[in-house]
């Protein structure tokens, strides 16, 4: 059984549209993450969810809005793409948001901007 | 800025070669400490965490912690052609929820 899952696996789109990315755990993790890994593999957090809400929300553009239906699914919609937004989008979940619980990575999402 | 700094690599070793990576945090307030394994393509999964001074093993690697010189390195050995990937080291403060990630070395193990 898949433990962390995300739709689509593969995303290429032109500049100025909208698109989302789906994520699902079936961990029954109470936190989810949202993940930018660049060209240089750098990973970056961009938002957290803990039981629905918000806890972490970096300096991301705010044409990216996450949204978490409930605790198993965390969502994250794009608007206005642009080319810098090409990077592959990696979901997680934990246990809970404490220091010392490990994260589970979905497959993740690579996303190119034309 | 909190940071997690990692060499980028490529660290090249033969197989059966003991690899060392190493990494260096300036949150003196990281409690917690994570090595990732990412093959390319793929998501990141977990190696070792580690919490405390010293040194903690699990088959092959061995995790070292040295929080007076915010310093945390993973030892692989016995290195296996199957071990070349990209290894993240990520420290976390436990008053916070942030995972912060360094950037990543890559290993090669040549057969």
């Amino acid at each position: 059984d898949t433990a962390v899952s995300q739709t689509p696996k593969y995303l290429v789109t032109q500049m100025g549209n909208d698109k989302s990315i789906k994520c699902e755990q079936n961990l029954g993790h109470d936190t989810m993450y949202w993940y930018k890994q660049d060209s240089k593999k750098f990973l970056k957090i961009m938002f957290s969810y803990n039981n629905k809400e918000l806890i972490i929300n970096e300096t991301v553009p705010n044409r990216f809005s996450p949204k978490s239906p409930d605790k198993a699914h965390l969502n994250l919609h794009i608007n206005s793409l642009e080319l810098g937004d090409s990077a592959v989008y990696f979901c997680a979940s934990s246990q809970d948001p404490s220091g010392y619980n490990e994260q589970f990575f979905g497959p993740g999402t690579r996303l190119t901007v034309l | 800025q909190k940071e997690v700094e990692q060499n980028s690599g490529p660290l090249s070793v033969p197989e059966g070669a003991i690899a060392s990576l190493n990494c260096t945090y300036s949150d003196r307030g990281s409690q917690s400490f994570f090595w990732y394994r990412q093959y390319s393509g793929k998501s990141p999964e977990l190696i070792m965490s580690i919490y405390s001074n010293g040194d903690k093993e699990d088959g092959r690697f061995t995790a070292q912690l040295n929080k007076a010189s915010q310093y945390v390195s993973l030892l692989i050995r016995d290195s296996q052609p199957s071990d070349s990937a990209t290894y993240l080291c990520a420290g976390r403060n436990t008053g916070g929820f942030k995972t912060i990630f360094g950037a990543g070395t890559r290993l090669f193990v040549k057969a």
